[in-house]
């Protein structure tokens, strides 16, 4: 979607290294979302964001931390990047409760 | 705790032929469901929602989904394939809490379209 974009698109990073994925929205949504992809899985949610500097965690936050010091910017870090953390992240946003999802198009992490 | 079950992971289906991805909820109150589909390398799109009105749901494509509360299903439908419809395609249900709703995703389905 255009309004929602992720960057980078791909990365490879090293065992140990932090890592910041960034997700910058033009919607003026209120809420957003990280998610992580894993075949088997499906989507699992790693931290959201209710609003400026108010963010809570997800089902699989472990290793991850988020800031969102604007509207517009939501990152997610990891902290010590680890083989585990190979997926696809993907950003959304929700303009309100229940509305429904827009997402980015991904981020592939390759954690080697 | 409300949760979606995608049942069969694949699903094959000859062009024209009628498609069929099921999905079962569990909730402890009247849910908010949602059907997205993902093309190869792109992120989400959303298909369809029921959020309590019509249980009959028309989404983009052709697609309906029925909720159905006697049988906790929210099953997706498609009269006739379409080579364009080969994709995968996520249930999902949403959690309301104090801040705000969390939308939680079923494993996905992939479909194939045979030509």
């Amino acid at each position: 979607d255009a309004g929602i974009t992720q960057s980078p698109r791909h990365k490879v990073t090293e065992t140990g290294t932090p890592v910041t994925l960034r997700c910058h929205q033009t919607e003026n949504h209120r809420y957003m979302y990280w998610y992580r992809q894993d075949p088997g899985h499906g989507l699992r949610l790693i931290h959201y964001s209710y609003g400026v500097k108010d963010t809570d965690k997800g089902e699989v936050s472990d290793g991850y931390s988020v800031s969102r010091s604007k509207t517009e910017d939501f990152l997610l870090t990891l902290e010590s990047a680890t083989s585990s953390q190979t997926s696809v992240y993907f950003c959304a946003t929700n303009r309100q409760d229940n509305y429904g999802y827009t997402f980015g198009s991904g981020t592939r992490l390759t954690v080697v | 705790a409300q949760s979606v079950t995608q049942l069969g992971s694949h699903v094959s289906v000859s062009e024209g032929a009628l498609v069929l991805l099921r999905c079962n909820y569990s909730s402890s109150v009247p849910p908010y469901l949602f059907w997205y589909v993902q093309y190869p390398n792109q992120g989400l799109q959303l298909l369809l929602k029921y959020t309590s009105a019509a249980t009959l749901v028309k989404g983009i494509n052709g697609f309906e989904a029925e909720f159905k509360k006697s049988e906790t299903s929210f099953h997706l439908t498609k009269p006739s394939a379409h080579m364009s419809d080969a994709a995968e395609y996520f249930c999902a249900v949403s959690r309301s809490s104090n801040t705000g709703n969390q939308f939680y995703f079923g494993t996905g389905t992939s479909l194939t379209v045979i030509p």
